[in-house]
């Protein structure tokens, strides 16, 4: 299944600098897009969302960015901290689906001290 | 805050056994769902139940998987028969209205066939 992919397995970021996670889709029909965070042996705990009719959502050092004419999904981490090092998933919803997330493989972010 | 709970946190069983992971989802919460986590793998959608059935459910949800919400509060994946291929992590999640609303994942049970 990939309908949803996150190209970078992994990420390095230097404390207080940006990090920013990439997702991309195919399904132009999804319309509601999701970040996660994940640390080992916990479940998914939710971040931040935005459905199709915007491009951008913001909270707090979390911003989401949608491209929808590049089925593209960002999530921009300003400033970066340590504590923010975990497992980023995005994960799609919508589409012919009423409510299944489509998750994608993650990333491992790294944010240096 | 209120939060998605599952018990065991941990289970390990023999092939052929049956297994029932529990949930137990945020209380004002409508839509109920299970996913798992093969090692190394992406989270995978099981299953999706409202008005104590199914809406939908995916390729791995076959005749030996089955849900329940027996008393309201607890939401149930059992698994009749284990395989081997059925040791994963498997999470429970909620959401409040349905579509374009958060779901809200419980910590997972990992599961362990032998």
């Amino acid at each position: 299944d990939q309908q949803v992919k996150q190209n970078s397995p992994s990420l390095s970021v230097q404390e207080g600098r940006i990090s920013i996670l990439n997702c991309d889709y195919t399904n132009s029909m999804f319309d509601y897009f999701l970040w996660y965070k994940k640390y080992p042996a916990e479940g998914p705990t939710f971040l931040i969302s935005i459905s199709s009719i915007k491009d951008k959502n913001e909270d707090g050092r979390f911003t989401v960015f949608l491209n929808k004419s590049a089925k593209h999904l960002s999530l921009h981490i300003v400033p970066s901290q340590p504590g923010d090092s975990a497992v980023y998933f995005c994960a799609v919803a919508g589409g012919t689906s009423y409510g299944k997330l489509t998750f994608g493989q993650g990333t491992i972010l790294t944010v240096h001290p | 805050e209120p939060e998605v709970t599952q018990t065991p946190s941990h289970q390990v069983t023999q092939m052929g056994q049956e297994v029932i992971l529990r949930c137990v989802p945020i209380s004002n919460h409508l839509y109920f769902y299970w996913y798992r986590q093969i090692l190394g793998q992406k989270v995978e959608f099981l299953v999706s139940f409202y008005n104590n059935e199914i809406s939908e459910k995916s390729e791995i949800f076959d005749d030996q998987f089955s849900v329940e919400r027996p008393d309201g509060s607890n939401f149930t994946l059992k698994i009749r028969s284990t395989k081997l291929e059925d040791s994963a992590m498997y999470f429970c999640a909620s959401q409040e209205l349905g579509i374009q609303e958060t779901q809200y994942f419980g910590p997972g049970t990992r599961l362990l066939v032998l």
